[in-house]
């Protein structure tokens, strides 16, 4: 079956500019969470969807935000970027919230902020 | 905020020494879950404990859920060049908050 896809793969962005990824979780899962990895700071938390609602949201600034589409798929924004924004971010999916089966991560998409 | 903390961050080894992660958290956990990180990659997800003192195998992995559901740990028995990566343990606390991970052990092996 087709695992969690992300796009884009890359992107590079301007300081002030904003930017929207994707993420389509595995066919039937109805979770999708968002971390962000920078070297050091491992995975960073973002945001939890699930059945369309933010069931979580990590300790970002407002300029990050999300959504989930009745098809399970999820967006997230960032606005205003900063350099400070660049990093790995990764989607994970799962059929719920603390599913035993784990979560299933996208390769992810490697922001870079110049 | 809940935290999960991981030691060692990374570890050096010679292939075929046994190799071992802990993990804490702040928080009593409802349950934990083991990845691991190749590499270039993403992390993969490798197994959940969810009872207090659970100790589940794979193969050549030992992963044990403390009494108090509040620290964890991972061992490697022999370790091999494939076992090379990041080990990170993740969280939920009993409040149902989101997956939070521990900032991983990073293990490198030398043959």
């Amino acid at each position: 079956k087709a695992g969690v896809t992300q796009t884009p793969r890359y992107l590079i962005k301007t300081r002030g500019q904003q930017v929207t990824l994707s993420c389509s979780p595995i066919s039937g899962h109805r979770s999708v969470s968002w971390y962000q990895q920078t070297p050091g700071q491992g995975l960073q938390f973002l945001f939890e969807y699930f059945s369309e609602t933010q069931r979580n949201k990590g300790n970002f600034p407002g300029r990050f935000s999300g959504r989930q589409f009745s098809n399970s798929r999820s967006e997230m924004n960032v606005s205003t970027l900063e350099l400070g924004d660049s990093a790995l971010y990764l989607c994970a999916s799962s059929f719920s919230p603390g599913d035993s089966y784990g979560y299933t991560f996208g390769s992810g998409t490697r922001l870079t902020v110049v | 905020g809940q935290q999960v903390m991981q030691i060692p961050q990374y570890q050096h080894v010679q292939e075929g020494e046994d190799f071992t992660t802990y993990c804490n958290s702040s928080t009593t956990l409802s349950n934990i879950q083991w990845y691991k990180q190749r590499p270039g990659g993403h992390p993969v997800f490798l197994i959940q404990l969810v009872k207090s003192g659970e100790v589940k195998k794979q193969k050549r992995l030992t992963f044990q859920f403390g009494e108090a559901k509040k620290n964890s740990s991972l061992h490697i028995t022999a370790t091999q060049t494939t076992d090379v990566g990041t080990y990170f343990c993740a969280g939920t606390n009993q409040a149902g908050t989101a997956l939070i991970f521990g900032k991983g052990t990073t293990l490198s092996v030398s043959s």
